[in-house]
C-alpha cells in the first residue's frame, strides 16, 4: 500500500533560515514523488517533481530510496515561502496521487 | 481563468439531502480526478476518468457517491443521502499524459467546501 508521512503538521524558521520540510514515503514500486503547495487561498499547485531534479523558488528535493525520504529543502527562506506543502507519491494505475497530511510552514521576519 | 474550474465553492445541505458537484477540467486534458480533503489532512482519492471511462474508484468511495464524465469534458460528483461525515473539500484535478511516467503535471480546481449540518 502507499503511504505518505509528514512528520511535522508546524514548522516555523526566521527569514533567512535554512528549512527543511521532511517527507518519508511507503511503496513498493518505483516511486513518482511531489511536492506540491498551497499558499493563502490559492488552489493546490505542483512545486516541484523528483523527476526533474529542478529548483523552484529555490527550493530542492532529492529523492532518497535508501531511507524512503524526499525531503523539501530551501537555504534561505522568504516570508512569501509561507504556506501549505503537501508531499505527494504518485502510482497505481490510474496514476492517482496519495497525499501527506502536509506541513504549514511559517517564515517569520 | 484557464484553469480547473469547480462549481459551487460552497454548499450547506441538511442531512439526507443530495447534492451534486461540477468540475471543468483544462480543455485538452483528457485525465480527471476528484479528490476529498477534510480538516487537517492531505487530499484523499476518490475516482479517475480518463476521456468518458471512468476507470478507477477507491474503497473511499461508498455507494451514495456516483460520478460522471458524460462526454469526456465537464465531471460530476454526486452525493445522496448526505451525511455529516461528508463535510469536506471536494477538489477536482485534471491532466495531460506527458512523455513519462512524472511528466504528468495535475492540476487543481479551488474545490467545493461542502458542510452537512
Amino acid at each position: 500500500a502507499q503511504r505518505v508521512t509528514q512528520p511535522e503538521k508546524l514548522l516555523s524558521v526566521f527569514k533567512g533560515a535554512p528549512v527543511e520540510l521532511k517527507c518519508n514515503y511507503s511503496y513498493s514500486g518505483s516511486p513518482e514523488l511531489f511536492w506540491y503547495v498551497q499558499y493563502s487561498r490559492q488552489r493546490l499547485q505542483l512545486l516541484l517533481r523528483h523527476i526533474s531534479r529542478e529548483s523552484i523558488k529555490g527550493f530542492t528535493a532529492d529523492l532518497n530510496k535508501g531511507e524512503t525520504s524526499f525531503h523539501l529543502k530551501k537555504p534561505f527562506a522568504q516570508e512569501e515561502d509561507s504556506a501549505m506543502y503537501y508531499c505527494a507519491l504518485g502510482g497505481g494505475s490510474a496514476r492517482q496521487l496519495t497525499f501527506g497530511s502536509g506541513t504549514q510552514l511559517t517564515v517569520l521576519p | 481563468d484557464t484553469g480547473v474550474s469547480q462549481d459551487p465553492r460552497h454548499k450547506i445541505t441538511k442531512r439526507g439531502q443530495n447534492v451534486t458537484f461540477r468540475c471543468d477540467p483544462i480543455s485538452e486534458h483528457n485525465r480527471l480526478y476528484w479528490y476529498r480533503q477534510t480538516l487537517g489532512q492531505g487530499p484523499e482519492f476518490l475516482t479517475y476518468f480518463q476521456n468518458e471511462a471512468q476507470l478507477e474508484k477507491s474503497r473511499l468511495l461508498s455507494d451514495r457517491f456516483s460520478a460522471e464524465r458524460p462526454k469526456g469534458s465537464f465531471s460530476t460528483l454526486e452525493i445522496q443521502r448526505t451525511e455529516q461525515g461528508d463535510s469536506a473539500m471536494y477538489l477536482c484535478a485534471s491532466s495531460f499524459p506527458g512523455q513519462g511516467p512524472s511528466d504528468t503535471e495535475a492540476f487543481f480546481g479551488q474545490g467545493t467546501r461542502l458542510t452537512v449540518v
